[in-house]
């Protein structure tokens, strides 16, 4: 089955500095790649999502980049700002229905 | 709208004992999903439903059991609980293929 690989496991960023987070596949028949941000006592909330089909993905501060050749996919955060902490997850998955998620990474703005 | 509701918020059981998680969902969703969370392993998914009426099993179903009697409704159950179950247990339901998956806040479960 997949396999889904995340690094770092913590990032510690100045505000209004970048954030990234990168994250490996193992299955090449993933087609779905979908990030959430978890706050302390919630459940993880999606923030963006990229299709295969597709080599990237912005949304204001926040965009996604997918490498199928080399199976990575990597969160780029700019500009980050203290409601930006949490801990972020990577996944994967082929029919949408299996979805592997990454181990998680806990960023940290500091202001 | 409420979105994905899970009952109970906080459980201690004692090793042995049984009990059923409720999801309850209210946008209509086709799937829903019931995973656990534990340190440094992300979510793993226990089993999960594309319909009413079905289930399926997902990475880690030994010890649980679900049923997906009404459509908005996600049952999941241990019938003898044992240590290794203590998590936090996410219930998530989505409209279709592609579609985000909508998490509710979590059920913690602790295993004496």
């Amino acid at each position: 089955g997949e396999n889904v690989e995340q690094h770092p496991s913590t990032l510690s960023v100045q505000e209004g500095d970048s954030a990234v987070i990168k994250c490996t596949y193992s299955d090449s028949a993933s087609n779905y790649f979908p990030w959430y941000k978890q706050e302390l006592g919630k459940g993880p909330q999606l923030i963006i999502d990229i299709r295969s089909n597709v080599g990237e993905k912005k949304d204001q501060r926040i965009a996604v980049t997918l490498n199928k050749t080399a199976k990575h996919f990597s969160l780029h955060i700019t500009e980050t700002q203290p409601e930006d902490s949490a801990v972020y997850f990577c996944a994967a998955s082929t029919n949408n229905n299996d979805m592997r998620f990454g181990a998680g990474t806990r960023l940290t703005v500091k202001p | 709208n409420a979105g994905v509701t899970q009952t109970p918020k906080f459980r201690v059981l004692k090793t042995g004992q049984s009990m059923t998680l409720l999801c309850a969902q209210d946008m209509n969703h086709e799937y829903m999903y019931w995973y656990r969370q534990d340190p440094g392993m992300g979510l793993r998914l226990i089993h999960y439903s594309v319909g009413e009426g079905t289930t399926a099993k997902g990475e880690v179903p030994d010890g649980y059991n679900v049923s997906r009697l009404k459509k908005q409704n996600f049952l999941l159950g241990l019938e003898s609980a044992a240590p290794s179950q203590t998590s936090v247990y996410f219930c998530a339901s989505r409209a279709g293929l592609y579609q985000p998956q909508h998490f509710g806040d979590g059920t913690r479960l602790s295993i004496l």
